[in-house]
């Protein structure tokens, strides 16, 4: 039982190029969740999926997209990073109104 | 809109001292409360949670916190802290819409 895994672990990108960040989950949670991670701010919720085929803007969605594969899988693309962009990157899970399982997260520079 | 505030930036105390991490939160419904802990270059576990019931809740390594509805707070303590507690820690309410709202974290820095 993995949990929630997120790759890469670690992404370096000029500005302008795209990448996509990986994430599943194992525990058969019917939500998942996009965050970021930045210095005195907190976690700021990117995009969620509330179970497969939806999904919804969080608070800060500006430069990303996102796809829910399946009930398991929940990527997340940015199509022209940004320098803005360079954060630390975390993947979610939840069964219910309960606990979110966190991933490893994923550390973004753009350059 | 629901918040969660964390006053305390960081939190210097010794070690085997008390230490106490403030939360409060706004929202005008019922809520679910949690605390997460941050390690060095790992992801959130969950600390504690309060989601109803007794209002002082308890975690396996002896932090503590208690829900207290009329402030508003879920203060965070431990009555006598080790080095290995040094992290940062999340407060963050969940108001029933399946999404966290998180604080902007506290670090607890234990030092000899």
């Amino acid at each position: 039982n993995a949990g929630v895994t997120q790759t890469p672990k670690f992404q370096v990108l000029k500005t302008g190029q795209s990448m996509t960040l990986q994430c599943a989950q194992d525990m058969n949670h019917n939500s998942m969740y996009w965050y970021r991670q930045d210095p005195g701010m907190g976690l700021r919720l990117i995009y969620y999926s509330a179970s497969e085929g939806t999904t919804d803007k969080g608070e800060v969605p500006n430069g990303y997209n996102v796809s829910r594969l399946n009930k398991r899988e929940f990527s997340l693309r940015l199509e022209s990073a940004a320098p803005s962009q360079t954060s630390v990157y975390f993947c979610a899970s939840s069964w219910t109104d309960n606990e979110q399982f966190f991933g490893p997260g994923t550390r973004l520079t753009v350059l | 809109a629901q918040s969660v505030t964390q006053l305390d930036s960081q939190v210097p105390v010794f070690e085997e001292a008390p230490v106490e991490l403030r939360c409060n939160y706004s929202s005008s419904v019922s809520v679910y409360l949690f605390w997460y802990v941050q390690y060095p270059n790992q992801g959130l576990q969950l600390l504690l949670k309060y989601l109803s019931g007794s209002t002082l809740v308890e975690s396996i390594n002896g932090f503590e916190a208690e829900f207290n509805k009329s402030q508003t707070s879920f203060h965070l303590r431990k009555p006598s802290v080790h080095i290995s507690d040094t992290a940062e820690y999340f407060c963050a309410v969940n108001t029933g819409f399946q999404k966290l709202v998180f604080g902007t974290g506290t670090r607890l820095l234990v030092s000899p």
